[in-house]
């Protein structure tokens, strides 16, 4: 079965500083991964994808993860936080011909301190 | 519509009652969901729909829980006899089709407590 483990529940850093959200997934073919960002009373809203190809995507809002077949990881970075990035971050993967529904990891909650 | 809406927002219901959520996803998007995501928890499949057809349901915990989608547009999951594990944030979202590709829109979610 699909799986998604996010290790770290919650990560602060300095505005300025660099951002790395890790993501680790158990799929038994080539998984299709997304990033979700959700702010406090707001939908979540899709950061970034990967399907195939190459396997640094870039995102929305500066953010760029890549896919690492051999680590099963999909790790979100941002080179430079804002402090309007505090949010919480879920990961997520998609079967195929299973119609579209996605497994969530736990989310991990970011702080951005001045 | 622009995006999509769920109602009501906040539902505080006592155990025991049934209670209606609501769903209107973006009026072009053939495919529907519902996720239940628990507090400080990803969210969680429930079921989904293609238009009207309801293809897969198993991720609804009991036969408690049930969706429907008429006219294959506004959606409702209702829970019957609510039990205090049922609190939790019901998060609605579109797509254009039911392909893992397609980007899924959620809505701003009905978070239920159940007293």
């Amino acid at each position: 079965a699909q799986s998604v483990t996010q290790p770290d529940i919650h990560i602060t850093v300095s505005e300025g500083a660099s951002l790395e959200l890790r993501c680790n997934y158990s799929y038994g073919a080539t998984p299709y991964l997304f990033w979700y960002v959700q702010s406090p009373g707001q939908g979540l809203q899709l950061l970034l994808k990967y399907f195939s190809g190459d396997t640094l995507v870039q995102g929305i809002k500066g953010f760029e993860a890549e896919f690492k077949r051999s680590q099963s990881s999909f790790n979100l970075r941002k080179p430079s936080v804002h402090w309007s990035d505090a949010a919480e971050y879920f990961c997520a993967v998609g079967a195929n011909n299973q119609g579209g529904k996605l497994i969530f990891g736990q989310g991990t909650e970011l702080s951005v301190k001045p | 519509g622009a995006g999509v809406s769920q109602s009501p927002r906040y539902k505080v219901t006592k155990r025991g009652q049934d209670v209606t959520l609501r769903c209107d996803p973006i009026s072009s998007h053939a495919t529907l969901y519902w996720y239940q995501q628990a507090l400080g928890q990803g969210p969680e499949f429930l079921t989904y729909f293609n238009y009207e057809a309801q293809p897969d349901k198993s991720g609804l915990p009991s036969d408690r829980f049930s969706a429907e989608r008429p006219e294959g547009s506004i959606s409702t999951l209702t829970i019957q006899r609510t039990e205090q594990r049922d609190s939790a944030m019901y998060r609605c979202a579109s797509s254009s089709d039911p392909s893992s590709y397609n980007e899924q829109f959620f809505g701003p979610g009905t978070r239920l407590t159940v007293l």
